[in-house]
């Protein structure tokens, strides 16, 4: 069946910019979490919704950071007045609960640069 | 703040070796642990979820333990090959839901 589908895989755009990420769940999944992930990093978790609401944001780094998924399954990573220093791969997962017994399914990524 | 921690960073063996590495997570309000493997180019992908003091899981020539009590997850990989290549990332699961990753273990398996 289908994967995690994160788009674009790629975004390059210039400082000051508002940027959209999108994540397209696999079906069914409840639980849906973004994070971040620098070279020679772990994933830095951002935010995870359970359903249509955000269970979880205190990730997010400053209020230039924002997501939503208002039908429970899409959703947008938004980021306004983008900065240097927010260039990362962006990673969406999602699974049938919230965690425990419930693994992540990760999409590909999308890889931003803020130039 | 919540911590979890990963050794070694990095680790190189011969085809053949058998390898470990650690995971440490808080040892209270303890609800998951996930251990995952990330190749290059392609997403993570999991490889056991652990929720019980002393459980051992076994995926082919990878295992993993977990001890709750002390906060540590060892995984094992057995005769090490070439396609084991990868990171190797951990993540604690709040009682709330959230994950959160160790920085992850960089297996480099040389022919």
């Amino acid at each position: 069946g289908a994967g995690v589908s994160q788009t674009p895989s790629n975004k390059v755009t210039e400082k000051g910019k508002y940027v959209e990420l999108r994540c397209d769940p696999i079906s069914g999944h409840t639980a849906l979490y973004w994070y971040r992930q620098s070279l020679g990093q772990g994933p830095e978790f951002l935010i995870y919704f359970q359903g249509t609401g955000a269970a979880d944001d205190s990730g997010l780094p400053n209020d230039r950071f924002f997501a939503v998924r208002p039908e429970g399954s899409v959703s947008t990573l938004k980021i306004q007045r983008t900065e240097r220093g927010d260039s990362a791969v962006y990673l969406c997962a999602s699974s049938l609960g919230p965690g425990g017994n419930s693994p992540l399914h990760f999409g590909n990524g999308t890889r931003l640069t803020v130039t | 703040i919540l911590n979890v921690e990963q050794s070694p960073q990095s680790l190189h063996v011969q085809e053949g070796d058998s390898t470990n590495f650690t995971c440490s997570f808080p040892s209270s309000n303890f609800y998951a642990l996930h251990w995952y493997r990330w190749e290059t180019a392609k997403s993570p992908e999991a490889l056991f979820v652990m929720t019980l003091n002393g459980d051992e899981k076994k995926k082919g020539r990878i295992s993993a333990t977990l001890n709750t009590k002390e906060g540590y997850s060892y995984l094992y990989i057995k005769g090490s090959q070439p396609e084991d290549s990868a990171t190797y990332l951990c993540a604690f699961n709040t009682p709330g839901g959230k994950l959160i990753f160790g920085q992850g273990t960089e297996l480099s398996v040389k022919p």
